[in-house]
């Protein structure tokens, strides 16, 4: 079964330094990989996904996340962080078979972002 | 504007009443999904629908049911059966690009239950 993890369940920057969430995924055939992003008290927003291709994908918002094989991970990153970015993110995948419709989630990471 | 609905934003209900939680999509997406969120918990899945008329139990079925008899609507049922049923539901819809299926969120319904 697939499984995700988050190292960290909350991470904080300044404004403007860099922006690392890890997500790190389990499963013998590399899957489909997603970021969301959720606000506060509202539904969850696409930031990027990795289906094929290019290893390093750009999203939304300035952000970018790299598929490392070797590595089995999906970390989001962004140059400089601003305000608007604390959130919560989340990391998912789906598999490549029949049953990709389902996405697994990790439990997320709160990022704040200190003026 | 294309996008799902979910209603009400909050809801209320004594324990032992069953409540129903409405999601309706205009993306004519075919899959519609039901997630619970819990707090340091991410999301887990509920139940999920590929095509009308079909459904199959999540990770967390227990004590909720839904129907799909229209593609545009999936509403879940949260049962007096569900032991801990405060929480914030979230239902998606997804659409295939390519290989891999896009997932949509509504603004999601959190439900309190005392």
């Amino acid at each position: 079964a697939q499984s995700v993890t988050q190292l960290g369940s909350h991470v904080s920057v300044s404004e403007g330094a860099l922006v690392l969430l890890r997500c790190n995924y389990s499963s013998s055939v590399p899957p489909y990989l997603f970021w969301y992003v959720q606000y506060p008290n509202q539904g969850l927003q696409l930031l990027l996904k990795y289906t094929t291709g290019a290893t390093l994908v750009k999203g939304i918002n300035g952000f970018e996340a790299e598929f490392k094989k070797s590595e089995t991970s999906f970390h989001l990153t962004k140059p400089s962080a601003h305000m608007s970015d604390a959130a919560e993110y989340f990391c998912a995948v789906s598999d490549r078979g029949t049953s990709g419709s389902r996405l697994t989630f990790g439990e997320g990471t709160q990022l704040t972002v200190n003026p | 504007d294309g996008g799902i609905t979910q209603s009400p934003k909050y809801l209320f209900r004594k324990e032992g009443q069953n409540v129903t939680l409405s999601c309706e999509q205009n993306l004519n997406h075919d899959a519609m999904y039901w997630y619970r969120q819990d707090p340091g918990q991410g999301l887990r899945l509920i139940y999920y629908s590929q095509i009308v008329n079909d459904f199959q139990k999540g990770d967390i079925a227990e004590g909720y049911s839904v129907s799909r008899e229209k593609k545009e609507s999936f509403p879940l049922t949260v049962t007096s059966a569900q032991k801990n049923p405060t929480a914030f539901y979230l239902c998606a819809s997804s659409i295939r690009r390519g290989w891999a299926y896009e997932q949509y969120f509504g603004p999601g319904t959190r439900l309190t239950v005392t």
